[in-house]
C-alpha cells in the first residue's frame, strides 16, 4: 500500500536560496493538496490541485511560491529567495475523486524546512 | 469566516482515564466534521467524521458527535491508552476545497 510520499523531508538552508519540495500521491487520486504547518499551529491551507489544474491558491501563498503539477500525477512546490519566515512543515495531502466538495485527506509525512 | 475553536493543550492523562478534547466550529451551513491524529514521527491522518448534524464519529474507541445546537464536535474516549499519544485536530471543509484546522491538542498518555 503506497501512501502519500514526499521528498526532501528534511531541507536546511540560507536564506536567499531556492529550495524545491516533490510530492507524489496516491496513484489513483487526482486532487493533490498543499499545506503548510508551524510549530503549535494546525495545517495551513496553501493550494489545491485537481488533476493538473491549480484551482485554488490561498492569499499566504506569495509571489516567492509556486507550486506545479504537470502531467496531473506528483506535484512539485518551489519557494524562492526563502525567508526565514518560511521555516515551517510543508505538507502533501490527496484525496480520490468526488462528485463535489473535499473528502477525506491522505497526507504525506512532510516536508520540514528550516531556513538559516 | 468558517473556522474551528479547539481546546489548547497540552493534555497529560494517566492511562485509562477519560478524554474530552472541545472542538467548536464556525461555518455557513453544515459542513462534515473531521478529527484528524498525528502520531510522533508520523503524517496526519484521518480518525474519524461525521457528515451532518447528530451524526456520530467513531474509531478506535473514540468518538464525537456533530452537535449543530452547540455547534461543537467534542472528541471522547472512555479509557486512553499510551499508544494514544499524538496531536489531535479538529477540522472542516469550506465550499470549496479547502479545509481549516484547528491549533491542534497534544495528548500525552502516562503508564
Amino acid at each position: 500500500d503506497t501512501g502519500v510520499s514526499q521528498d526532501p523531508r528534511h531541507k536546511i538552508t540560507k536564506r536567499g536560496q531556492n529550495v524545491t519540495f516533490r510530492c507524489d500521491p496516491i496513484s489513483e487520486h487526482n486532487r493533490l493538496y498543499w499545506y503548510r504547518q508551524t510549530l503549535g499551529q494546525g495545517p495551513e491551507f496553501l493550494t489545491y490541485f485537481q488533476n493538473e489544474a491549480q484551482l485554488e491558491k490561498s492569499r499566504l501563498l506569495s509571489d516567492r511560491f509556486s507550486a506545479e503539477r504537470p502531467k496531473g500525477s506528483f506535484s512539485t512546490l518551489e519557494i524562492q529567495r526563502t525567508e526565514q519566515g518560511d521555516s515551517a512543515m510543508y505538507l502533501c495531502a490527496s484525496s480520490p475523486p468526488r462528485d463535489r466538495g473535499p473528502g477525506e485527506l491522505f497526507f504525506g509525512e512532510g516536508s520540514r524546512l528550516t531556513v538559516l | 469566516g468558517d473556522s474551528v475553536t479547539q481546546m489548547e493543550g497540552p493534555v497529560t492523562l494517566s492511562e485509562e482515564a477519560c478524554l474530552t478534547i472541545n472542538c467548536t466550529y464556525t461555518a455557513t451551513g453544515y459542513p462534515s466534521l473531521f478529527w484528524y491524529v498525528q502520531y510522533p514521527g508520523e503524517g496526519l491522518q484521518l480518525l474519524l467524521k461525521a457528515t451532518k448534524a447528530d451524526d456520530k464519529g467513531s474509531n478506535k474507541g473514540f468518538e464525537a458527535t456533530y452537535r449543530k445546537e452547540t455547534t461543537s464536535f467534542h472528541l471522547e474516549k472512555g479509557s486512553v491508552q499510551v499508544s494514544d499519544s499524538a496531536v489531535y485536530f479538529c477540522a472542516l471543509p469550506n465550499t470549496g476545497n479547502q479545509f481549516y484546522f484547528g491549533t491542534g491538542t497534544s495528548l500525552t498518555v502516562i503508564p
